[in-house]
């Protein structure tokens, strides 16, 4: 079955260090991988993908997640963190080419990042 | 903002109780999607609209019945449901499917409380 772990259900850090978000899937074909977050009262916000090409992935507010397809993972990170980027992450998957391409997005449970001052 | 409104925010209702969700899209989208999502549990979709004609039903209950009258628009319409029906109900929009690597835009969401 396809499907994406979250393997933390929250993840505290001091602000100014860096953070990792842990996420793998299991999908076959080459995926299509998302990062979303949820702040409180709001819905999901776009942060990044990756589709093919270089592994380590850019995104909005400084974040970036590297792909790594040997571990089947898709981990999000940040050098060093802020208060404000406490709030709810969400990893996502949907097959690519050759695993039966669909626009069905496979969420994670959701990691709750909590940032301390 | 996102570009995807949601109405009402908040919605208290019976289970003998007739409402509807809003979600309206100013993105130019052509694909829609309603989502529920569960404390402590991965979203779930449970409709997608393209171009207006629905592709997918996740194995909704009869007693959510989603309407796409034209791309910037969809609405879920709510009829005797159930205390466990109780959720965030998310609408999404993205371009037209066939590109399954563009991502979706989310409204704020409805927060659904059945009493």
């Amino acid at each position: 079955a396809q499907s994406v772990a979250q393997p933390e259900d929250q993840v505290n850090v001091a602000e100014g260090n860096p953070l990792t978000v842990k996420c793998t899937y299991s999908v076959s074909g080459n995926p299509y991988l998302f990062w979303y977050v949820q702040y409180p009262n709001r819905g999901l916000q776009f942060l990044l993908k990756y589709i093919t090409g270089d592994n380590l992935v850019k995104g909005s507010y400084g974040f970036e997640a590297e792909f790594n397809k040997s571990q089947t993972s898709f981990h999000l990170k940040k050098p060093s963190a802020l208060v404000s980027d406490s709030a709810l992450y969400f990893c996502a998957v949907r097959p690519g080419r050759g695993g039966g391409a669909t626009n069905k997005l496979i969420f994670g449970t959701g990691t709750l990042l909590a940032v301390q001052p | 903002e996102t570009g995807v409104t949601q109405t009402p925010r908040h919605l208290v209702m019976g289970m003998t109780n007739k409402k509807s969700l809003k979600c309206e899209q100013h993105l130019g989208h052509n694909a829609m999607y309603w989502y529920k999502q569960s404390a402590k549990k991965p979203l779930e979709l449970m409709f997608v609209y393209n171009f207006k004609e629905q592709t997918e039903n996740n194995s909704v209950p009869s007693r959510f019945s989603p309407e796409c009258p034209n791309s910037s628009h969809l609405f879920l319409h709510l009829h005797t449901l159930q205390p466990e029906d109780s959720a965030l109900y998310l609408c999404a929009s993205s371009r037209e499917l066939g590109n399954s690597y563009n991502e979706q835009f989310f409204g704020p969401g409805t927060r659904l409380t059945v009493l």
